[in-house]
């Protein structure tokens, strides 16, 4: 299992690119790497999601280094609305894999 | 198209009452998930259902029942609620359980034991 260690909180001013890393030292060769985000008394939404080097979307891009041991989702130009928590899930929801947790999240502040 | 539809949004309990959350997708999805959320924590799997008719236990199944009614509905069901059980119950489904398929989730359902 996958288990993934992030920050718990991270500060920003508005306009800063904001990076936040997850590690995740025992991912296994058929994993993923995926990104939500969610705001107060909302679920959590989907942001990008990559296997290896790097992906990029209209929101946010994500690196992955080639041993794959960690990843950083880069936020460009975060603004106020950008506040929310950040999880990063690794690994299938199969078999053993039942507890597969999204963990506590990084909780991003940005402020003006 | 709504994606995923939870029931109740808000729900207050006496301790020892029982009550089934509603779950359902609109997206043909085959996996279902229900977790918890408590304050300041993250997402905690309760149960996950791969297809219809199949369910496995999550990280924290005790004290709950699921149903994976058919392919659209999974619901979850405490039988005699307890105040640690005080949540924000969030449903997600997905195309598989795979790694490279993401889950939508349902906007929660406020569950308040007394």
């Amino acid at each position: 299992l996958a288990k993934t260690t992030q920050p718990i909180s991270m500060d920003s001013y508005e306009g800063q690119e904001v990076n936040i890393t997850c590690s995740h030292n025992n991912i296994a060769t058929n994993d993923y790497i995926t990104w939500y985000q969610q705001f107060p008394s909302q679920g959590p939404r989907f942001i990008i999601q990559g296997y290896k080097t790097k992906v990029t979307n209209e929101v946010a891009s994500l690196f992955i280094p080639a041993d794959r041991k960690s990843s950083t989702l880069s936020l460009p130009r975060v603004s106020l609305s950008d506040t929310a928590v950040y999880y990063c899930l690794v690994g299938d929801f199969t078999g053993t894999a039942s507890k597969l947790t999204f963990g506590t999240g990084t909780r991003l502040q940005v402020t003006l | 198209n709504a994606g995923v539809t939870q029931t109740p949004k808000f729900q207050v309990l006496k301790t020892g009452q029982s009550m089934t959350l509603q779950c359902a997708q609109d997206m043909n999805h085959n996996s279902m998930y229900w977790y918890r959320q408590d304050p300041g924590m993250g997402l905690r799997l309760i149960y996950y259902s791969a297809s219809e008719g199949t369910t496995d236990k999550g990280e924290v199944p005790n004290g709950y029942n699921v149903s994976r009614l058919n392919k659209r509905e999974f619901s979850l069901r405490l039988e005699s609620a307890a105040p640690s059980q005080t949540s924000v119950y969030f449903c997600a489904s997905s195309d598989s359980g795979l790694s490279n398929q993401p889950q939508h989730f349902g906007d929660g359902t406020r569950l308040s034991i007394l």
